[in-house]
C-alpha cells in the first residue's frame, strides 16, 4: 500500500499556539482518519472524517477534507504540552468498504514547549 | 471501548530464534486482524491481513514464510517471526475493526534482535 504524505515532518510551536498539520493522499477514499501516537507507544484514534463531509469538530480539534484536492488537514487549537506526540492521517479506501485496511501517512512530529 | 492487547510488549531475542507476538481483542470478536510494523521515526507499514478461517493476505514484499499468521480464533491472532534478525527489529502493531468505520490498535511489541 503506498502511504500519502504529511506536512510538516516536524512542528514546533509554544504552548497555547494552534497547531496545523496536513495531509495528502493519493486514491479515493471511504473515509479519513487522524491518530496520535506518543514515543513508543501504540495509535490513538482521534477523529474519523467520511468522504462525504468537509469539515468536523472534536473539542479542541478541527478537521478538514478535500476531497477534490485529496488533501486533509487536523487544526489543535490553544496546544498543551501534553499533546506533544506524532499525529498521522490515515484513509480507509476500499470501495467495498469489506476489507477496512489503512493507509497511513509519513506522520508529523508535534512538539509544544510549555 | 473495544481494547486490543498484544503480547508481549516487548521482546529481546538471539538471530536466528524465531519470537511470537499474540494479538487479542478483548470485548469484541474480530474477524479480521492486521498486523503492522513501524520503524524508528517512521509511519506504519501494513504488512498483512490475517483472516479468522483462512489464509493471511500478505502486502507486496512481505515474506509470508518468515512472518506467519495465525489467526486462531475470533478473538486471536498470532504473529510469527520465524529466524529473525537484526533488521527484523522493529515496533509490530496490530489492529481490529470495530462496528463502526473505526479501527482499534493494540499497545504495539518492540522486538529487538541481536
Amino acid at each position: 500500500s503506498q502511504q500519502g504524505e504529511e506536512d510538516p515532518q516536524a512542528l514546533s510551536i509554544q504552548e497555547g499556539e494552534n497547531a496545523t498539520m496536513n495531509c495528502s493522499y493519493k486514491t479515493s477514499i471511504n473515509n479519513l482518519q487522524w491518530y496520535r501516537q506518543n514515543s513508543g507507544r501504540g495509535l490513538v484514534h482521534l477523529i474519523l472524517i467520511r468522504s462525504n463531509e468537509r469539515e468536523k469538530h472534536s473539542g479542541r480539534l478541527r478537521v478538514t477534507l478535500d476531497t477534490s484536492k485529496k488533501s486533509s488537514s487536523l487544526l489543535i487549537t490553544a496546544s498543551r504540552a501534553a499533546d506533544t506526540a506524532s499525529y498521522f492521517c490515515a484513509t480507509d479506501g476500499d470501495p467495498s468498504g469489506s476489507a477496512r485496511q489503512l493507509t497511513f501517512g509519513s506522520g508529523t512530529q508535534l512538539t509544544v514547549l510549555p | 471501548g473495544a481494547v486490543v492487547s498484544q503480547h508481549p510488549s516487548w521482546v529481546i531475542c538471539k538471530s536466528g530464534t524465531s519470537v511470537k507476538i499474540e494479538c487479542r481483542s478483548l470485548d469484541f470478536q474480530a474477524t479480521t486482524m492486521f498486523w503492522y510494523r513501524q520503524f524508528p521515526k517512521q509511519s506504519l507499514m501494513l504488512m498483512a491481513t490475517s483472516n479468522e478461517g483462512s489464509k493471511a493476505t500478505y502486502e507486496q514484499g512481505v515474506e509470508k514464510d518468515k512472518f506467519l499468521i495465525n489467526h486462531a480464533s475470533l478473538t486471536l491472532s498470532t504473529l510469527t517471526v520465524t529466524s529473525a534478525h537484526p533488521e527484523d527489529s522493529s515496533f509490530y502493531i496490530c489492529s481490529a475493526p470495530g462496528d463502526t468505520d473505526t479501527q482499534y490498535f493494540g499497545p504495539g511489541t518492540r522486538l529487538t534482535v541481536l
